[in-house]
């Protein structure tokens, strides 16, 4: 079945440091990637996402990379703030079903 | 104020006892979810509806039930059933979900059901 793989499942940097999370999945066929940050105790909110006619995206201190064939996409955050440690979830979409796929989320702690 | 609305935001049952969980979106969205959030796993899809009066079942569904009689409300109730309820639930909702279009799903903020 379709099917996301997340790592690593928690991360920790230091202030000002860059972090990285990579996502593999399974369907061939997905065509939208999103990836969500959640708080404690909050619902998910949509950081960035990628389609899959794009290499890669950037908004300001995020930026996304998309490897159609060998399955697999990025989330990289530079410069990283105490306010980004949360849980970061990557998700894949079916493009025959239309859901999302979730991978198992990183929880990223940031030191100051 | 335009969003998806969950309640209650903490919920207690007892064992045996089915309970509603409410969601409820004003973005005109005809597409609505509801996922299972326990630690250290990632979201997981129990039902879905793509349109009013139609839902599907997702990967989970077992031990739940949900109906869509209006476009901006998508109950989901926890049966008796489900072997394991306590969870964090989460309700989305995005324009619509099928085919080549690509759009953005919208969390509530989710309810936290715990059964003594």
């Amino acid at each position: 079945g379709e099917n996301v793989e997340q790592h690593p499942s928690t991360l920790s940097v230091q202030e000002g440091d860059s972090a990285v999370i990579k996502c593999t999945y399974s369907d061939s066929a997905s065509n939208y990637f999103p990836w969500y940050k959640q708080e404690l105790g909050k619902g998910p909110q949509l950081i960035i996402d990628i389609r899959s006619n794009v290499g890669e995206k950037k908004d300001q201190r995020i930026a996304v990379t998309l490897n159609k064939t060998a399955k697999h996409f990025s989330l990289h955050i530079t410069e990283t703030q105490p306010e980004d440690s949360a849980v970061y979830f990557c998700a894949a979409r079916s493009r025959n079903t239309g859901k999302l796929i979730f991978g198992q989320g990183t929880t990223l702690q940031v030191k100051p | 104020d335009g969003g998806i609305t969950q309640s209650p935001k903490y919920l207690f049952r007892k064992e045996g006892q089915n309970v509603t969980l409410s969601c409820e979106q004003n973005l005109n969205h005809d597409a609505m979810y509801w996922y299972r959030q326990d630690p250290g796993q990632g979201l997981r899809l129990i039902y879905y509806s793509q349109i009013v009066n139609d839902f599907q079942k997702g990967d989970i569904a077992e031990g739940y039930s949900v109906s869509r009689e209006k476009k901006e409300s998508f109950p989901l109730t926890v049966t008796s059933a489900q072997k394991n309820p306590t969870a964090f639930y989460l309700c989305a909702s995005s324009i619509d979900s099928g085919g080549d279009t690509y759009n953005e799903q919208f969390f509530g903020p989710g309810t936290r059901l715990t059964v003594l």
